[in-house]
C-alpha cells in the first residue's frame, strides 16, 4: 500500500544551526506534499507545502525541496530557534478525489539554547 | 471563529463501553476527517467524509463508525471500546471538495486540525 517514510525520528540541533528532515513516498501518483508542525498538546498545523510541478518552495526560514524522480522531499529549517522545537510530520497526497493524506511517522526536533 | 473543535478533551473508558467523539467546524468546509495518533506511527486515517452526506473508510476503520450529521459536524463512535483503541484522536476539515484555489491565506489542499481527544481504554 501507500507509504511515507520519515527520518530521523528525533533531531537535536544547537540554536542557530540548520535542521533537515527527509521523507520518501511510495505512490508515484502523489503530487501534493505538506509539512505539519505539532506543538505539545495541540493539533498539527500546516507550515509549508509543495506541489509536484515545483522543485523548491521557501517561506522565510523554512523551505521544502522535492525530487520527483527519487520520490524524496525534505524540510529545511535555517537559523533554528527554541520555538521551532516540536514534532514535524510530512505527508503525501493526490490532488484529486478526497485528498487523503498519508503521513510520515514524525520527527521530534529539539533546538538547544 | 473557533475553527475545529473536539469534545471531550480527555476520556477514560472500560473495555466494552461505548462512546462518541464529537467534532465541529465553523469554517464552512466540505471535507472532514478522523485520525488517530499513536507513538511512532504518525497519524492514521480512520474515516473521512468528502462532503455532507458521504463517508468512507480510511486506513484503520475497524472498530469505529462515523456520522456526518450535517456540514458542520462529524462524529466518531466506538461501539465496544478495546485497549487497542487507546490513542489520541484528531478531527480535521478541508475547505473544498475540488481542486480549485482557495481564498487568501489558504493552501488549497490544507487540512485544519482540532486540538485532539486523548482516549484511554482500560
Amino acid at each position: 500500500g501507500e507509504n511515507v517514510e520519515q527520518h530521523p525520528s528525533t533531531l537535536s540541533v544547537q540554536e542557530g544551526d540548520s535542521a533537515v528532515i527527509k521523507c520518501t513516498y511510495s505512490d508515484s501518483a502523489s503530487n501534493y506534499f505538506p509539512w505539519y508542525k505539532q506543538e505539545l498538546g495541540k493539533g498539527p498545523q500546516l507550515i509549508i507545502d509543495i506541489r509536484s510541478n515545483v522543485g523548491e518552495k521557501k517561506d522565510q526560514r523554512i523551505a521544502v525541496t522535492l525530487n520527483k524522480t527519487a520520490k524524496h522531499f525534505s524540510l529545511h529549517i535555517t537559523e533554528t530557534q527554541p520555538e521551532d522545537s516540536a514534532v514535524y510530520f510530512c505527508a503525501a497526497s493526490k490532488v484529486s478525489g478526497t485528498y487523503k493524506y498519508i503521513f510520515g511517522t514524525g520527527t521530534r526536533l529539539k533546538v538547544l539554547a | 471563529n473557533a475553527g475545529v473543535t473536539q469534545t471531550p478533551k480527555f476520556q477514560v473508558l472500560k473495555t466494552g463501553q461505548s462512546m462518541t467523539l464529537q467534532c465541529a467546524q465553523d469554517m464552512n468546509h466540505n471535507s472532514m476527517y478522523w485520525y488517530r495518533q499513536d507513538p511512532g506511527m504518525g497519524l492514521r486515517l480512520i474515516y473521512y467524509s468528502a462532503s455532507e452526506g458521504t463517508t468512507d473508510k480510511g486506513e484503520v476503520p475497524n472498530g469505529y463508525n462515523v456520522s456526518r450529521l450535517n456540514k458542520r459536524e462529524f462524529s466518531l463512535r466506538l461501539e465496544s471500546a478495546a485497549p487497542s483503541q487507546t490513542s489520541v484522536y484528531f478531527c480535521a476539515s478541508r475547505p473544498y471538495g475540488g481542486s480549485t484555489t482557495t481564498g487568501v491565506g489558504f493552501s488549497y489542499n490544507e487540512q485544519f486540525f482540532g486540538p485532539g481527544t486523548r482516549l484511554t481504554v482500560l
